[in-house]
């Protein structure tokens, strides 16, 4: 039990589809990422969010995109499903201020495209 | 590009063994250099370094940073096989907004 909680924790889709993941963080951490980590990779960065604007994005497309909420939950919107999309999704929270110590990880999501 | 490079990518060992894994980097904006341990899905956090040459430790387990020759080392001494996991290198980078830079992780397994 981390603090932050992502749901589902499963998800199998079609290619072509779109997809929601969500992340619902601890009170308090109002900044959140999202991270990709593919099958015996590292994670990548997605994009981050600091009180509910983007304020930085990796090297992801346009149809990743997300949002985050005042009750400090977020969301990762996919569109357009590829195959390679499959990966299990990361998203960190921590208080801006606070020490690099504190990104807090979710248990991810398993995204399967198929 | 900002990369962080870990080796070995696999390490299998016997219990009590001492396994020392290793990260390098290149990256812009250094800020700290975090590892982490990920046994089935969330990463848990292990050390934060910011400074070379001092040793951070925590029972088993110690990492120090050289900030001259980038890179940094993880070491579990008297391994268990509740220390088989996959062990991420993680480089906090400030460009604007903060991210963390991962390596591809080592993933350890201890035999009984």
């Amino acid at each position: 039990e981390t603090g932050v909680t992502q749901s589902p924790t499963h998800l199998i889709k079609t290619r072509g589809q779109q997809v929601t993941l969500r992340c619902s963080s601890q009170s308090g951490h109002n900044t959140v990422s999202w991270y990709q980590q593919a099958l015996g990779q590292g994670p990548q960065f997605i994009f981050q969010y600091y009180r509910e604007e983007e304020n930085g994005r990796g090297n992801f497309p346009p149809r990743f995109s997300g949002l985050q909420f005042p009750n400090y939950s977020s969301e990762l919107n996919v569109n357009a499903l590829e195959l390679d999309d499959s990966a299990l999704y990361l998203c960190a929270s921590r208080r801006l201020g606070q020490g690099d110590y504190g990104y807090t990880f979710g248990s991810g999501t398993r995204l399967t495209v198929v | 590009e900002d990369k962080v490079v870990q080796s070995p990518l696999s390490l299998v060992v016997h219990e009590g063994d001492t396994v020392t894994l290793n990260c390098s980097y290149e990256v812009t904006n250094f800020r700290s250099l975090l590892w982490y341990k990920q046994e089935k899905k969330a990463p848990t956090f292990l050390f934060m370094l910011t400074s070379s040459g001092i040793e951070k430790k925590s029972g088993r387990l110690s990492s120090i940073l050289d900030k001259k020759e980038l890179f940094s080392i993880l070491n579990i001494t008297a391994t268990q096989t509740g220390d088989s996991a996959i062990y991420l290198c993680a480089v906090v980078v400030v460009q604007g907004a903060q991210k963390l830079v991962f390596g591809q992780g080592t993933r350890l397994t201890i035999n009984p």
